[in-house]
């Protein structure tokens, strides 16, 4: 079974800390995504990468910037935290050009900025 | 740019009923479209994917069909359980999109299955 790990379910931050999510997955995926969720808005793309070192925007990526060293992790870091940005994060990770092969998720990390 | 909609944005059922969840979207440019399942506080779980070239998926109780060319696709749950309560989002991937999988969702349908 594919497991998508992400390093913490939730998380409490200051207004302009730097934040570090993570997120592991086991299963030899070239792509993996980052997602914002927020009640009325859904799933939004924040960041994607298909490669290491390889990063793509996504639809909201404004704030955000992430890292792709390895091609299991892939790290969300927020530059400096904003009350707006409080919100569920979620991973993704899925093959390259499968398009037969779905999306697999994490657990999420609900991150709240103070 | 693609919009995906979902109506109703939540449902609640008897135990035992038979139900159907709509999905719509607005450009008819996709690979595929899936159907995600999401627990209170949890990740997203695939239930079904529908390929541009696929009328229908089937898995279980669950069974979900594709119109591409009027936007619309819908989640058939036979026989709903409690166990079923949770929200059911749906996702497109665009022709253009390249390689990267990359998915636009729905806001979701929140579904409570009374006993």
């Amino acid at each position: 079974d594919v497991k998508v790990t992400q390093s913490s379910r939730y998380l409490v931050k200051r207004t302009g800390e730097k934040v570090f999510l993570e997120c592991v997955q086991d299963m030899d995926h070239e792509n993996m995504f980052w997602y914002r969720q927020d009640p009325g808005l859904g799933l939004r793309l924040i960041y994607f990468s298909y490669d290491v070192k390889m990063k793509e925007k996504g639809d909201i990526p404004e704030g955000y910037s992430v890292s792709r060293e390895k091609k299991e992790r892939f790290s969300l870091i927020l530059e400096s935290a904003s009350t707006n940005q409080t919100s569920m994060y979620l991973c993704a990770s899925s093959f390259f050009g499968q398009e037969r092969r779905p999306q697999h998720f994490g657990d999420g990390t609900r991150l709240s900025i103070l | 740019k693609q919009e995906v909609t979902q109506i109703p944005a939540a449902l609640s059922v008897p135990e035992g009923e038979n139900l159907v969840l709509n999905c719509s979207f607005t450009d008819s440019a996709i690979y595929n479209l899936q159907w995600f399942r999401q627990d209170p506080g949890k990740g997203l779980t695939s239930l079904l994917l529908i390929q541009s070239s696929q009328r229908e998926q089937t898995s279980g109780r669950l069974n979900a069909s594709l119109d591409k060319s009027s936007g619309r696709s819908t989640l058939y749950i036979a026989a709903s359980q409690p166990g079923d309560s949770a929200t059911y989002l749906c996702a497109v991937r665009g022709q253009y999109g390249g390689a990267t999988n990359k998915l636009i969702f729905g806001t979701g349908t929140l579904l409570a299955v009374q006993p």
